[in-house]
Order: C-alpha cells, then structure tokens, then sequence
C-alpha cells in the first residue's frame, strides 16, 4: 500500500525567508503523480504546484518550487519571499496513475509565517 | 462560476442521530469523492464514484453510506453518528479525461461534531 509522510508537524518562518517542507511516500509503482495542497485558516483546500513522476524536471509556479528524488522517494515543496498569506496547513498527496485516481495524504505541516 | 459546494458548511449532531452531507458539484466532472479530515492524520478517503452506478469503498467507509442521485451529487451518509466521526468533511471532483492532469477540485468542507 502506498503511504504519505510528512515529518514536520509545525515549522515557522520570517517573512520574506526561504523553507522547504519535507514530504516522502512509499510505492511500488513506476507511473504516479505528487500534489502539494495549502489549506489556510478558511479550510478550502488549494492545489499548490503539482509534478508528473515520468519528468524529470522539478515543477515551478511563481514562489512555490518542488525538488523531486524519484529514487530516493522524495518530494519536498520550497516556499521563497514567504509571505503572511502563506500561513496554513501543507498537505502533501500521492496519486497513482491509471485506475481511480484517489489521493493518498500525508498528515500536514502546519506552516507559520511571522512578521 | 463552477464550482463543487456542500452543505451544510457546519453542523452539531447527538450521539445516534442520522446525518445526510450533501455535495453537488456544476464542473460537469463524473469522479466524485469523500474524505474526512483529522489532526494528524492529513485526508482519508472514505467513499468514491466514477458515476451513479460505480460507487467504491475507500480507506476507512465503516459507519458511513453514500448515494449518487445523479452525475452532479454525491450524498455522504452517517446512519448512526458517534463521536469519532467528529471530523472535517471534504467532498472533491475530478475529470482525468478532460486533460486536467488529475487534479481534484475540493468542495469548502462540512464541520461535523457529534456530541
């Protein structure tokens, strides 16, 4: 069975600061795809930056960059110029290819951006 | 706009009560899931359908039901509820076909306390 972990229940950072939020998973499967979702203080759940596992290539959208280790079963998300709206819980998601396309989480980091 | 709304928003229930949480969605997508939310569990998917005659057990569907009345509504169901199905719901769409790269669109969620 695929698994989500995210080690880092809580971090914080200094607006304007760089963090990276750490995410591994455990498949057999050659052919998924990885999400990272923000859910702030309202709850909606909001699709981050998204990564195919057939590219090799790292997924970028604006501050929000991903550093993909397929081999080492890695998918870690970098926050640049952290902002105060970047405040929220970080989940990070497995979805295999094919089949039903049903998201595996990983439990959350809650992240915290300080002024 | 399209959109994927649940109602009720928040709701407090007693111990034995029947419960109906309601999704509909207007994105024209056939995939419809539930998930509940716990602190430091992440997601877990509780029940999935791909249309009104394919409906899927999740990870954890014990003491819940669901009904596809149609493409656009998924029902989520607690016949008898107990406290620990106290928990944040999330009802989410998707429509891999539609050349959306699998990407699930999450209702706003539904506050559930059973008292």
């Amino acid at each position: 069975a695929q698994t989500v972990t995210q080690s880092q229940p809580e971090m914080s950072v200094q607006e304007a600061e760089t963090v990276t939020l750490s995410c591994t998973y455990d498949t057999s499967e050659n052919n998924y795809y990885l999400f990272w979702y923000k859910q702030p203080p309202s709850r909606q759940m909001i699709l981050v930056i998204r990564q195919e596992a057939y590219k090799q290539q790292n997924a970028t959208e604006n501050r929000f960059s991903v550093n993909f280790q397929k081999a080492a079963k890695s998918f870690s998300l970098k926050i640049s110029d952290s902002q105060l709206g970047d405040t929220a819980m970080y989940f990070c998601a497995f979805m295999p290819s094919g089949g039903y396309n049903k998201l595996i989480f990983g439990a959350g980091t809650r992240l915290a951006v300080h002024p | 706009d399209a959109d994927v709304t649940q109602t009720p928003r928040n709701r407090i229930t007693k111990t034995g009560k029947r419960i109906m949480l309601e999704c509909s969605q207007t994105k024209g997508h056939d995939r419809m899931y539930w998930y509940r939310q716990d602190p430091g569990l992440g997601l877990r998917l509780i029940y999935y359908s791909f249309d009104v005659k394919d409906i899927n057990k999740g990870e954890i569907s014990d003491g819940y039901s669901v009904s596809r009345q149609a493409q656009a509504k998924f029902s989520l169901s607690l016949e008898s509820a107990i406290p620990n199905q106290t928990a944040l719901y999330f009802c989410a769409t998707s429509a891999p076909r539609r050349g959306d790269y699998n990407e699930q669109f999450f209702g706003p969620g539904t506050r559930l306390t059973v008292l």
